[in-house]
Order: C-alpha cells, then sequence, then structure tokens
C-alpha cells in the first residue's frame, strides 16, 4: 500500500511566522505535489516536484516556496505566513509518467492567526 | 477555469440503495479519470480510475462508466453502507499535460441508515 505521511495534522500558528509542512512517502515515488483545499474552491496545486531538488510552480505558488533534498521527502515553506494561508493543505505522491495515480496523505489543517 | 464539474453538490440515499454520483468534463484532450472518496478531516482516497480507451471499469462495489461522447463520467456504488458517507470528487488528466490533474469540487454523498 502506498502511505504519504504528513508531519502534522493541525497547526496554529501567528501571522509573520515561518511555516514548515513536512512530506514524506515510502514508494519510491518520483512526482510529489503540495495542494491547498478550500471550500467551494477545490484542490489547487501550490508546487510540483518530478525529482531531486527539482520543482515547478503550480497554480496558486505565491507566498509558498518548497524544498526537496531527498526523494523521498517534500516540504511546504511559508516565509511568512498570512491569515489567508489559512486552510487544509494536502501533499500527494505518484509514479513519473503522465497518467499516474496521485496518492495523497491526510492532510495538515493550518490555522494562521 | 475547471474543466471538471459536477451536477449535484450532495446526494442523500437510504443504505442499501444504489448511489451514482455524476461528472462532466469539457476537454476532449482529457484520456485518464481518477475518482477520490475524502472522509471528513481526512485527505483523499483513491477509489477508481479509467482510461479514456475503456468504457466501464469495476471494482469491488464500485463501478466507473466513462461516456465519450458526451464527455461525461459517472461513479455508481452498490448497496450503499453508511460508511459511503464522504465527499466524491472526480479528477482528469489532459493528454500532454504530463503530472497535472485537474479535480472537481466534489458530491457530499450522505448514506442515511
Amino acid at each position: 500500500d502506498v502511505k504519504v505521511t504528513q508531519s502534522s495534522r493541525y497547526l496554529v500558528k501567528r501571522t509573520g511566522e515561518k511555516v514548515f509542512l513536512e512530506c514524506v512517502q515510502d514508494m519510491d515515488h518520483e512526482n510529489m505535489f503540495w495542494y491547498r483545499q478550500d471550500p467551494g474552491l477545490g484542490l489547487r496545486l501550490i508546487y510540483f516536484s518530478y525529482d531531486v531538488k527539482m520543482k515547478e510552480k503550480g497554480d496558486i505558488p505565491e507566498g509558498y516556496s518548497v524544498s526537496r533534498e531527498k526523494k523521498e521527502r517534500f516540504s511546504l515553506i511559508l516565509e511568512s505566513a498570512s491569515t489567508n494561508q489559512t486552510s487544509m493543505y494536502l501533499c500527494a505522491s505518484s509514479l513519473a509518467g503522465a497518467g499516474e495515480t496521485q496518492y495523497f496523505g491526510p492532510g495538515t489543517r493550518l490555522l494562521v492567526l | 477555469g475547471e474543466s471538471v464539474g459536477l451536477h449535484l453538490p450532495t446526494l442523500s440515499v437510504q443504505e442499501g440503495d444504489n448511489s451514482i454520483i455524476n461528472c462532466a468534463y469539457s476537454n476532449s484532450a482529457s484520456d485518464y479519470f481518477i475518482w477520490y472518496k475524502q472522509e471528513s478531516g481526512k485527505g483523499p482516497q483513491f477509489i477508481i480510475d479509467i482510461r479514456s480507451n475503456m468504457d466501464k471499469r469495476q471494482g469491488q462495489r464500485v463501478t466507473v462508466l466513462l461516456n465519450k461522447t458526451v464527455k461525461h463520467l459517472s461513479l455508481q456504488i452498490a448497496a450503499t453502507q453508511p460508511g459511503d458517507s464522504a465527499v466524491y470528487f472526480c479528477a482528469e488528466n489532459i493528454r500532454g499535460s504530463n503530472y497535472k490533474l485537474t479535480f472537481g469540487k466534489g458530491t457530499l454523498l450522505t448514506v442515511n441508515p
């Protein structure tokens, strides 16, 4: 079974704090993704990584950065958290190539005060 | 905007009945489709997928039907159980877009005992 884990289920941070969200997958997947999920907006892609140290911007990268130093780990960084970044953050992974299923972690619910 | 959409935002069924959840897409280049189930507070869980060279695919208690003529996708759940209560959403991969999935906003399925 594919296993994608996220470091925290719930986080509460203050405006201006630096926030790290960690994701680990154990299936040797090449691709890893960070999404945010908001009511009425569905899943929106923040960043994507197809290999170690490689990344591509998704649809809403502003205010976020990512790091992929090891194949199994993909980190999302909020350099200076803002209240509009309060959301559910979902990590996913997949094999390389087109038309591959993405498998999701349990999500991190972030509240920025 | 997203090309993947849903006909109904909510669906309520009686336990034991069959459920049908629909999804429309507008891009004829879409060649791979996935259904996900998301329970409250959890990450999306893969249910079943189908490629555009197929019309039907069956899993355990679930069937996905793809009608490319009218660009319509449906998920049928047989003998719906209370544990099936969740948000269901479809995702599509457009040929040539490599990794990118476009997600629908979801249908909330409620199973009444």
